[in-house]
């Protein structure tokens, strides 16, 4: 048990939906990630968040957003939902900002499919 | 440039044998290169990492072995078990301001007994 925690395990929605999906790190970790995973892409980096703030920004659509509370817990929203939306994400939470060093402890990950 | 490649991408071996998992990158500007282990249905856990300034790390059965100026590192696991079989990642951070990091496409590894 890595200590990040996601909800929920599973998730099935419609095209064109909404839906937010949630994160809580390690106690003490300040830094936020947020990846993407499918068949074809991989594990693809999305955007990391640094004690609330936005710190770096990969491969994310402007249909996802994210945002990290005062409590550092962090959600990302994905809307105007598309079938290729349909994969595993993962929260990963550290320590730091950006050591480079700074080891990266992943959540279970949550399965959205998009029917 | 900010790819890293990673090969095979499937690998069976026997119980005891060794596996080898290689991946190499473009971008001289990574600093850090951590290896993940998947299980099914579980998230990336990290295995072992080294920094460029050395050439091999060792953890228990787990070794990297790093080649800077052909810019390639490689995963040994000597003695394969078959607790091991999972989808092994390397991967890789340019440090700076963010540890985001990128990952190669992964390598299911199968060690038979």
């Amino acid at each position: 048990d890595s200590g990040v925690t996601q909800t929920p395990k599973h998730l099935i929605t419609a095209t064109g939906q909404r839906v937010t999906l949630r994160c809580s790190p390690r106690s003490g970790d300040l830094s936020v990630y947020w990846y993407q995973q499918s068949l074809d892409q991989g594990l693809q980096f999305l955007i990391q968040y640094y004690n609330g703030e936005e710190r770096a920004k990969g491969n994310i659509l402007e249909r996802f957003s994210a945002q990290q509370f005062p409590d550092l817990h962090s959600e990302l929203n994905l809307s105007s939902l598309e079938l290729g939306d349909s994969a595993l994400y993962f929260c990963a939470s550290s320590e730091l900002a950006g050591a480079g060093t700074d080891t990266q402890y992943f959540g279970p990950g949550t399965r959205l499919t998009v029917l | 440039q900010q790819q890293v490649k990673q090969s095979p991408q499937s690998l069976i071996v026997q119980k005891g044998g060794i596996s080898i998992i290689n991946c190499a990158y473009e971008n001289t500007a990574f600093d850090y290169f951590p290896w993940y282990q998947q299980f099914p249905g579980k998230g990336p856990a990290l295995l072992i990492a080294i920094r460029p300034d050395v050439s091999e790390k060792k953890e228990g059965r787990f070794t990297i072995s790093f080649n800077k100026s052909a810019k390639q590192f490689s995963l040994h696991i000597m003695d394969s078990q078959p607790g091991d079989s999972a989808t092994y990642f390397c991967a890789a951070s340019d440090g700076g301001a963010t540890n985001k990091l990128i990952f190669g496409t992964g390598t299911l590894l199968a060690v038979q007994p």
